[in-house]
C-alpha cells in the first residue's frame, strides 16, 4: 500500500474561521510534508516532520500551524487566512531515513483545494 | 541556493511520437534527482528516481538520464499515448539539508498528447 490520504478534498472557508487538513498513512514512513501548490506553479515545501518533530519550517506565516499526533499522521492548522493563501495543498510522506536519502521517494497524497473567501 | 528548470514548459505532440522532456539544475550536489507526474487539480505521482550516482533509470515507456557534472536530466517518453498528457515536474533533493529530504521543484512541463 503506497497510498496518502487527505481529508477534506475540497475546503471553503472565511477569514475568520478555525479549520484543520489532516493527512494518514499507513506505510511506516517517518518523514512527514506539507507543501503549498497555487495554479500552474510547482509544489512549495512549507513543513517536514522528522520521527515526528519538526525539522524543517520554511518561515511559514503563524496562521499556519502544523501538528504531527503520531507517525502515521499530519495536520495543519488554519486560522486567520487571507484569499491568497487559496491554493491546492499536498502532503507527502517518505520513508526518510538519515542512511538512506540517495532512494527517499516522496509519496504524495491527492491534496486539500483550498479556497479562502 | 539550488534552482531547477524545465524546458519546454508546454508541448503539444502527436499520439505515437518519442518526446524528450529537460531538466536543469545549478548546484550539483545533490542525493537524488526525481520525476513526477501530475495530472490537473490532483497529487503528484512518483515516476522515477536516479539516484546521484546513477545515470539513467528505466520504467516501462520512460527512460531518464541524469548527467550531474553538467546539472542535467532528461525524461524520454517512447510511443506516446494520450494518456501520458499531464503535466510533469522534475525534483531535486540536495545535500546538507537538515531533517530529511527536501525536494527543489521545476515548474514543470506542461504535455498534450493529440490523438
Amino acid at each position: 500500500d503506497t497510498e496518502v490520504t487527505q481529508t477534506p478534498k475540497h475546503l471553503v472557508m472565511g477569514m475568520t474561521n478555525k479549520k484543520s487538513l489532516k493527512c494518514e498513512q499507513h506505510m511506516g514512513h517517518r518523514a512527514m510534508y506539507w507543501y503549498k501548490q497555487k495554479a500552474k506553479k510547482p509544489p512549495e515545501l512549507m513543513f517536514v516532520y522528522s520521527y515526528e518533530k519538526l525539522s524543517i519550517n520554511e518561515s511559514v506565516p503563524s496562521r499556519f500551524s502544523p501538528e504531527c499526533p503520531n507517525s502515521s499522521l499530519l495536520n495543519l492548522h488554519l486560522h486567520a487566512l487571507q484569499p491568497e493563501d487559496s491554493a491546492l495543498y499536498l502532503c507527502a510522506s517518505s520513508q526518510g531515513l538519515a542512511g538512506a536519502l540517495r532512494t527517499d521517494t516522496q509519496y504524495f497524497g491527492p491534496g486539500t483545494r483550498l479556497t479562502v473567501l | 541556493k539550488q534552482e531547477v528548470t524545465q524546458i519546454p514548459a508546454a508541448l503539444s505532440v502527436p499520439e505515437g511520437e518519442n518526446l524528450v522532456l529537460n531538466c536543469s539544475f545549478t548546484d550539483s550536489a545533490i542525493y537524488n534527482l526525481q520525476w513526477f507526474r501530475q495530472d490537473p487539480g490532483k497529487g503528484l505521482t512518483s515516476l522515477l528516481l536516479i539516484q546521484s550516482s546513477q545515470r539513467e533509470q528505466t520504467s516501462g515507456r520512460l527512460n531518464a538520464s541524469l548527467d550531474k557534472s553538467s546539472g542535467r536530466s532528461t525524461l524520454y517518453i517512447a510511443a506516446s499515448q494520450p494518456g501520458d498528457s499531464a503535466t510533469y515536474l522534475c525534483a531535486v533533493q540536495g545535500r546538507g539539508m537538515k531533517g530529511a529530504q527536501k525536494l527543489v521543484f521545476g515548474q514543470g512541463t506542461r504535455l498534450t498528447i493529440n490523438p
